[in-house]
């Protein structure tokens, strides 16, 4: 089984800063890699897939990058709206398995 | 409008089973899988399996492979997840969620997702 490793648990950013956000995977899933936002009593929200990819509608301030084990999510200039907690998920089709990290809470500073 | 909505809350004994709903409109319900993943109350989301809505076929984590069913109503554009034997660490969040690309049922991204429903189980 894959083990995801996001880092670090929690960062705190004041609004207009930069956020980077790591997400590290125990073996290479090539770029099998999503981001999502999940805010308190809400669904997670589809923010990058394909490692790199924005999901429609996803403002350009949200970037990924990375492949292999290695990921990034970066947020250019945190808006209030951002504060929240950011899961990177990833998957294998087979033997069928898909896995969260633990997050990362973005939080005001 | 498309969205998935999920049934109410449940408050479940130790060693029964809880049958969640999760009804789909807004799109061509036959063309795209679903997910199924919890949340257990602080922590990650934790994926439990797949249903091909096409053609009913379901697939299981090993996790949860023997105690969890998924079944599709097309009719009634709903898909089902029944968990048996629950325990208080079954207590979560139950979201289902819909696959981004229903021509590409092997990448695994989420965009359309159920507010949840919340099973408690305790005695």
């Amino acid at each position: 089984e894959t083990v995801v490793t996001q880092s670090p648990a929690t960062l705190s950013v004041s609004p207009g800063e930069r956020a980077t956000l790591s997400c590290r995977a125990s073996q290479s899933i090539s770029g099998n890699l999503a981001w999502y936002q999940q805010k308190p009593g809400q669904s997670p929200r589809l923010l990058i897939y394909g490692a790199s990819t924005r999901a429609t509608g996803i403002p350009a301030r949200f970037s990924g990058s990375g492949s292999g084990t290695e990921f990034t999510l970066t947020i250019s200039s945190l808006q209030s709206e951002d504060f929240a907690v950011y899961y990177c998920q990833l998957y294998n089709n087979w033997p069928p398995a898909l896995t969260f990290g633990g997050g990362t809470k973005v939080e005001i500073k | 409008q498309v969205q998935l909505v999920q049934s109410g809350a449940e408050v479940k004994r130790p060693g029964a089973s809880v049958k969640v709903s999760c009804k789909a409109s807004g799109y061509t319900f036959s063309r795209y899988a679903i997910h199924w993943v919890r949340q257990a109350p602080g922590q990650r989301p934790e994926w439990m399996g797949w249903i091909n809505v096409g053609n009913g076929n379901p697939v299981y984590s090993q996790k949860f492979q023997g105690r969890v069913t998924f079944t599709r109503d097309t009719s009634a554009s709903t898909v089902y997840m029944e968990l048996g034997s629950l325990k208080s660490e079954d207590t979560a969040v139950y979201y289902c969620a819909r696959l981004m690309d229903p021509s590409r049922y092997f990448d695994w991204y989420f965009d359309l997702w159920g507010r949840g429903t919340l099973v408690t189980v305790s005695s």
